[in-house]
């Protein structure tokens, strides 16, 4: 099956600093990827679709500024926390779905954020 | 865009009773329907979809059942074990974008 990566799965971090999640394809090629948040005891809240080649699609309420994505590859998407603040601690997940008509999304294992 | 409600959000049953978890969705043209599973601090995880071309699909203990017409589809579970306690998702696509909603969740419970 499709596998999805996550990296780090953990961070701590300062508030006021930046943090990167890596999210990669490992065996197929995501022209689209998925970034959820999930807070403790809550679904998971769609953020933004990363597009490879093109600006992220954000939902409403998500501030483009501090959530920065960047899919510069078929195989990896990156989502920038800026100037992160202890409101920020959650669960992000990526996700990405095979090409064609819907299917499967494979979920990345979860990034853990503690603002601190 | 798409809605998806879920309920019950909490549902407790004994060791070897069935357990049913319903959602209902408002974008007729929604045409694929999937389930998760998610364990404490994992991932998602796929236990069964269902397509619109289809009422029902059932994989060992575990049974979708859709009904188009109400827009409403549920999960059901047989003969459950302690390691079906975890939270389940409903979630069904935006028919006019490429993402899938997902439903507030629904934390089973297994009692010994």
């Amino acid at each position: 099956g499709a596998v999805v990566s996550q990296h780090p799965s953990w961070v701590i971090c300062k508030s006021g600093t930046s943090v990167k999640i890596e999210c990669r394809s490992l065996d197929f090629q995501a022209t689209t990827m998925f970034w959820y948040r999930q807070f403790p005891k809550q679904s998971l809240m769609l953020m933004a679709t990363s597009n490879e080649g093109s600006k992220a699609t954000y939902e409403q309420g998500v501030e483009k500024d501090k959530f920065l994505i960047n899919h510069a590859s078929l195989t990896l998407s990156t989502l920038t926390v800026t100037s992160a603040h202890p409101e920020d601690s959650s669960f992000y997940i990526c996700s990405a779905n095979l090409a064609g008509e819907w299917n499967e999304q494979f979920f990345g294992p979860g990034t853990r954020l503690t603002v601190l | 865009g798409e809605n998806v409600e879920q309920h019950p959000s909490t549902l407790s049953v004994q060791e070897g009773d069935s357990a049913v978890i319903k959602c209902t969705y408002s974008d007729s043209a929604s045409n694929y329907f999937p389930w998760y599973k998610q364990e404490l601090g994992k991932r998602p995880q796929l236990i069964i979809d269902i397509r619109s071309n289809v009422g029902e699909k059932k994989d060992q203990r575990i049974a979708v059942t859709l009904n188009k017409t109400a827009k409403h589809f549920s999960l059901h579970i047989t003969e459950t074990q302690p390691e079906d306690s975890a939270v389940y998702f409903c979630a069904a696509p935006e028919s006019s974008a490429s993402k899938i909603i997902f439903g507030s969740g629904t934390r089973l419970s297994i009692r010994p």
